[in-house]
């Protein structure tokens, strides 16, 4: 059972543009994070929401956690070709549960 | 400072035969973790440490064994290898719990022919 679903599965994008990528689950989250992971390495952390609403920045990336911690998104604004690699969403569930999403794979064309 | 490292990088394998994957990390963390991570299917656990000689199963066990015998080796145990089990094997550690921030290994690509 896969209680992270992210969309868009594949992105290929031209640098300069914006884009969204979301994440979402019928279940209740107590915390979500997303991770970054490029070519034939592993995930490295970008952030860490923990309140429904919740909005961080990080230089061009924008990270919104749902109202309703269902659901969360992230923003990218004037994507670079360093922004390449699989975006993956994760989440501690209230079951105290712990899942990683089906994952963005993210293409920035220069 | 080494961090975490997974050996070996890649590995090919048969049907039936019994592989290792190893793990190591020098930060003493409590957690260590194994994922196999599949196109489509994102991360799943394996199986989780929370401290030398604690394991328990995560989503998809079946197939795989562990053990940890000291807190910074980690092995993942492939008792007969099938076909299924081809993926990338990550595995990752945390100071303080399984729902905080993960520090992850390069991973070792596996082929079970």
């Amino acid at each position: 059972t896969q209680l992270l679903e992210q969309s868009p599965q594949f992105l290929s994008i031209q640098e300069g543009e914006n884009l969204t990528v979301y994440c979402n689950s019928s279940s209740v989250f107590s915390s979500l994070q997303w991770y970054r992971q490029e070519p034939g390495e592993g995930p490295v952390l970008l952030v860490t929401v923990v309140t429904g609403g919740e909005v961080k920045k990080l230089k061009r990336l924008t990270f919104q956690f749902g109202d309703a911690r269902k659901d969360s998104s992230l923003h990218i604004t004037a994507a670079q070709p360093g922004d390449t690699g699989l975006y993956l969403c994760a989440g501690e569930d209230t079951g105290n549960q712990f899942y990683f999403g089906t994952g963005t794979s993210l293409t920035v064309i220069p | 400072d080494a961090g975490i490292t997974q050996s070996p990088r890649y590995k090919i394998t048969e049907t039936g035969r019994q592989v290792t994957l190893m793990c190591h990390q020098t930060w003493s963390h409590s957690y260590m973790f194994w994922y196999r991570q599949d196109l489509g299917h994102g991360l799943r656990l394996i199986y989780y440490s929370a401290a030398a000689d604690i394991t328990d199963k995560g989503e998809v066990p079946d197939g795989y064994v562990v053990s940890r015998s000291k807190t910074e080796n980690f092995p993942l145990t492939l008792e007969s290898a099938t076909r299924s089990q081809t993926s990338v094997y990550f595995c990752a550690s945390s100071p303080i719990s399984r729902f905080n921030e993960q520090f992850f290994g390069p991973g070792t690509r596996l082929t079970v022919l």
